[in-house]
């Protein structure tokens, strides 16, 4: 049972580069959701999505696009990279119980650094 | 807006001493409340919670009570291990759905 994967693992991009972090999960969880990392600020929500077809922003949506096509795949996209976005990313998925009924299971992680 | 308020780290500690990680939280209504923890090179795991005043979370020797008086949800663990070395988050959840809201982590080491 694979859970929440992430790819890639480390990424380095110049200034204005496009990228797509790619997630999957295998658990038929409805929501997934992605958040940013950064020192001393905990875990912010960049967008959620309550099921396929279905997608929301968080607290820091600028410059990420997402899309969710499929229950499984749930990818981040940014336009045009900026060092600002400069962080780890966290990829989440839970059975859309409600977050007491169902924890978020998170994948490990994808380190992006934008120069 | 919703808000959770750690301690900050690092904290250091030895094999086998006592721990407290403070947490305080702003929320609208009735929050429920967790402790995640991220262990080096890996994504967050819920570590406990607790989903109504003086309800304590427990597990792996951990312990959290959630108390409304104080809008706090300590972390605590009366003798810990190395391999408890980690980031500690408090989070809560306000609404229905699973949106959470995170502190700013507490890094623990401990050493032998």
């Amino acid at each position: 049972n694979a859970g929440v994967t992430q790819t890639p693992k480390f990424q380095v991009l110049k200034t204005g580069q496009s990228m797509t972090l790619q997630c999957a999960q295998d658990m038929n969880h409805e929501y997934m959701s992605w958040y940013r990392q950064d020192p001393g600020m905990g875990l912010r929500l960049i967008h959620y999505s309550v099921g396929a077809g279905i997608t929301d922003q968080g607290e820091v949506p600028n410059g990420y696009n997402v899309s969710r096509s499929t229950t499984e795949d749930f990818p981040l996209r940014l336009l045009s990279a900026a060092p600002s976005q400069t962080s780890v990313y966290f990829c989440a998925s839970s059975s859309g119980q409600g977050a007491y009924n169902s924890p978020l299971h998170f994948g490990n992680g994808t380190r992006l650094t934008v120069t | 807006g919703n808000s959770v308020t750690q301690m900050e780290g690092p904290v250091t500690l030895s094999e086998e001493a006592f721990l407290t990680i403070n947490c305080t939280y702003t929320a609208t209504g009735y929050p429920s409340l967790f402790w995640y923890v991220q262990y080096p090179g890996e994504g967050l795991q819920l570590l406990l919670k607790a989903t109504k005043a003086d309800d304590k979370g427990s597990n792996k020797g951990f312990e959290a009570t959630y108390r409304k008086e104080t809008t706090s949800f300590h972390l605590e663990k009366g003798s810990v291990q190395v391999s408890d070395s980690a980031v500690y988050f408090c989070a809560l959840s306000a609404k229905a759905g699973n949106m959470l809201t995170f502190g700013g982590g507490t890094r623990l080491m401990v050493k032998p």
